[in-house]
């Protein structure tokens, strides 16, 4: 069946930048999405990228897709304390379902 | 406010119980979904409804139970069945295809005693 599969931590300094990745199996992936899941909370959306994609840029964040790889990395730029948090790399099979990664949790220190 | 609410936020039950979880959304999504959380496993999914009067199983709905009668809820009972069911839980909505956004409630976090 489909898998996706992150690491489990990443710890940065305050002002560096953060890549969190992610691999996935299923080639036929129309979607694939970053979650945010701040201590204690549901899960909000922080971007997606369209399979035909290559790349997605929106304010401090950057997607990267590399689709013969089967490989999704989410940048985030000038990390703050506020971006402490578990991220979800997530991906739509082409039903009504979404495959969720692990998880990463991102420790942000000064 | 749109959004998708879940209750209570902290729930403790005694071992043998059976518990509802409560899940309401206000965004006319016709899909909604019951994910279980747990340290280091990511979220994995034990029901969906797509329809109102409908729902599949998910990954692991051994011991859990639910009901679509409405649009707007979909609650989830954790039965005496479930072997573990000491974790976090968290309701989902979907509008639906392509796009596939699911909008998340704050969850709640189920302690067996």
């Amino acid at each position: 069946g489909e898998d996706v599969e992150q690491s489990l931590f990443l710890s940065v300094r305050e002002g560096d930048s953060s890549v969190i990745n992610c691999t996935y199996t299923d080639s036929s992936s129309t979607y694939l999405y970053w979650y945010k899941q701040e201590p204690g909370a549901g899960l909000q959306l922080l971007t997606y990228i369209f399979s035909n994609m290559d790349m997605k840029q929106d304010q401090r964040l950057t997607v990267l897709l590399n689709k013969k790889d089967k490989h999704l990395s989410l940048r985030i730029a000038d990390t703050q304390t506020g971006d402490s948090a578990i991220y979800f790399c997530a991906e739509s099979d082409n039903t009504d379902k979404l495959i969720f990664g692990t998880g990463t949790r991102l420790q942000v220190f000064p | 406010d749109g959004g998708i609410t879940q209750s209570p936020k902290y729930l403790f039950r005694k071992e043998g119980q059976n518990v509802t979880l409560s899940c309401e959304q206000n965004l006319n999504h016709d899909a909604m979904y019951w994910y279980r959380q747990d340290p280091g496993q990511g979220l994995r999914l034990i029901y969906y409804s797509q329809i109102v009067n409908d729902f599949q199983k998910g990954d692991i709905a051994e011991g859990y139970s639910v009901s679509r009668e409405k649009k707007e809820s979909f609650p989830l009972t954790v039965t005496s069945a479930q072997k573990n069911p000491t974790a976090f839980y968290l309701c989902a909505s979907q509008m639906g295809s392509p796009y596939n956004e699911q909008f998340f409630g704050p969850g709640t976090r189920l302690t067996v005693l």
